[in-house]
């Protein structure tokens, strides 16, 4: 079962930020936080991850509270292209451990 | 990233037959690998974690004679759909874990494999 609860959708005007927040109160010490987006009809992208320290690539940020209780992907310059559904996941970092999708966050980048 | 290719992409069958789907992870090693299947407007919900070497391990619900899940080696697992039906047809979506703590061990996913059973 899932253990994170997120906004079932949103709106974003392009080129601001979209900022996504899930919450994962009962998070385990030892579980990461992922985030996945997919578009319509293609599988999962991979966004971001991490474990307590906030976190940067070139898609997006990840801001994680210090009690790692809640998350908020930060997608800094947002187009037309990152409508998608956006999913955060936490889980334990092992090759065999499975991923529990929720319901995620439909995200519309209006023009 | 790394990257998983599901093969094929949309495949059509008729009611009572059997199809094949391909999982590979194209640049790295894959002991486990997991398969997902996600109706119209849905989440993706896990049907089996397969194993390399070994049986997979079904979730809860999910039919595993109806659903075979083969990982012959550690870059490929097939899911075949036996006596397939009509309720069947859903989108098909497979995964494997990069290994390294460094990654995460996070996952990869393929492009996913539409399946219309007629």
């Amino acid at each position: 079962d899932a253990k994170t609860t997120q906004p079932p959708s949103m709106d974003c005007a392009e080129g601001r930020a979209a900022n996504l927040p899930c919450n994962h109160s009962t998070i385990s010490g030892n579980e990461y936080v992922y985030w996945y987006r997919q578009i319509h009809s293609q599988g999962p992208q991979y966004i971001i991850h991490g474990l307590k320290n906030n976190e940067t690539n070139e898609m997006a940020s990840l801001i994680i509270t210090e009690d790692r209780k809640s998350s908020t992907l930060i997608l800094p310059h947002a187009t037309l292209r990152d409508t998608a559904v956006y999913y955060c996941i936490v889980r334990v970092a092992n090759t065999g451990n499975q991923f529990y999708f929720g319901t995620g966050t439909s995200l519309t980048v209006i023009p | 990233g790394a990257v998983v290719s599901q093969h094929p992409s949309w495949v059509i069958c008729k009611s009572g037959t059997s199809v094949k789907i391909e999982c590979r992870s194209l640049d790295f090693q894959a002991t486990t690998m997991f398969w997902y299947r996600q109706f119209p407007k849905q989440s993706l919900m896990l049907m089996a974690t397969s194993n390399e070497g070994s049986k997979a391990t079904y979730e809860q619900g999910v039919e595993k004679d109806k659903f075979l899940i083969n990982h012959a080696s550690l870059t490929l697992s097939t899911l075949t759909v036996t006596s397939a039906h009509p309720e069947d047809s859903s989108f098909y979506i497979c995964s494997a874990a990069l290994p390294g703590l460094k990654s995460g061990n996070t996952i990869y996913f393929g492009e996913g494999s539409w399946l219309t059973v007629v």
